[in-house]
């Protein structure tokens, strides 16, 4: 149980396109998702939480109308980075909580984005 | 400010026992978790420690000392495929995890 899932696994696209990244919790409803970052042998930097229906709520220095978050629905949350550089290039790894017992976040296989 | 503070790396021998410590300093603590990270992957969960003492899951075991802000975790009988990068994490207040930088495990035959 407690599975999530992410797509696409990796994406590769041209600077000043936008990329859209789907989180879905397959067995279980995910009242929290939250998105991270990580960059090369560094550790998950939280960008962002988001409760269904609700606007998501930003980390300090994450820029909302560059990474927009939809949560619309118990199973699926989607992070789409517009107007991609270079600098996004990154690891993005969804989790989802299902607010139960320590709050424990599952995690998703990550999603490997390439601008060039 | 909330910190997490655990070694960069590590290195230790196939069938061995290694210990990585994490000191965190949150405001409000509602837990400690310990993930494990294979290079280019997500984050899979090993433990979760919320009262003193320890928890043992196998070749696995987490430690954790509330009024010293400190936890380690224990791997016993080293296998190659624990080479991985082992992340420590408090949840505070608001049930946010504050994530440290990880340390990576290097395991050598």
């Amino acid at each position: 149980g407690a599975v999530v899932s992410q797509h696409p696994s990796w994406v590769i696209c041209k600077s000043g396109t936008s990329v859209k990244i789907e989180c879905r919790s397959l067995d279980f409803q995910a009242t929290t998702m939250f998105w991270y970052r990580q960059f090369p042998k560094q550790s998950l930097m939280l960008m962002a939480t988001s409760n269904e229906g609700s606007k998501a709520t930003y980390e300090q220095g994450v820029e909302k109308d560059k990474f927009l978050i939809n949560h619309a629905s118990l199973t699926l949350s989607t992070l789409t980075v517009t107007s991609a550089h270079p600098e996004d290039s990154s690891f993005y790894i969804c989790s989802a909580s299902d607010g139960s017992s320590y709050n424990e976040q599952f995690f998703g296989p990550g999603t490997r984005l390439t601008v060039l | 400010g909330q910190n997490i503070d655990q070694p960069t790396e590590m290195t230790a021998t196939e069938g061995a026992i290694v210990q990585i410590n994490c000191t965190y300093q949150t405001s409000g603590f509602n837990g400690l978790f310990w993930y494990q990270q294979h290079a280019g992957e997500a984050p899979t969960f090993l433990s979760y420690n919320v009262l003193d003492g320890l928890e043992e899951k196998g070749r696995f075991s987490s430690f954790l000392s509330r009024s010293k802000g400190y936890s380690y975790l224990l791997l016993k009988e080293l296998q190659m495929k624990d080479s991985a990068s082992y992340l420590c994490a408090a949840m505070d207040s608001n049930y946010q995890l504050i994530w440290g930088a990880g340390t990576k495990l290097i395991i050598k035959p």
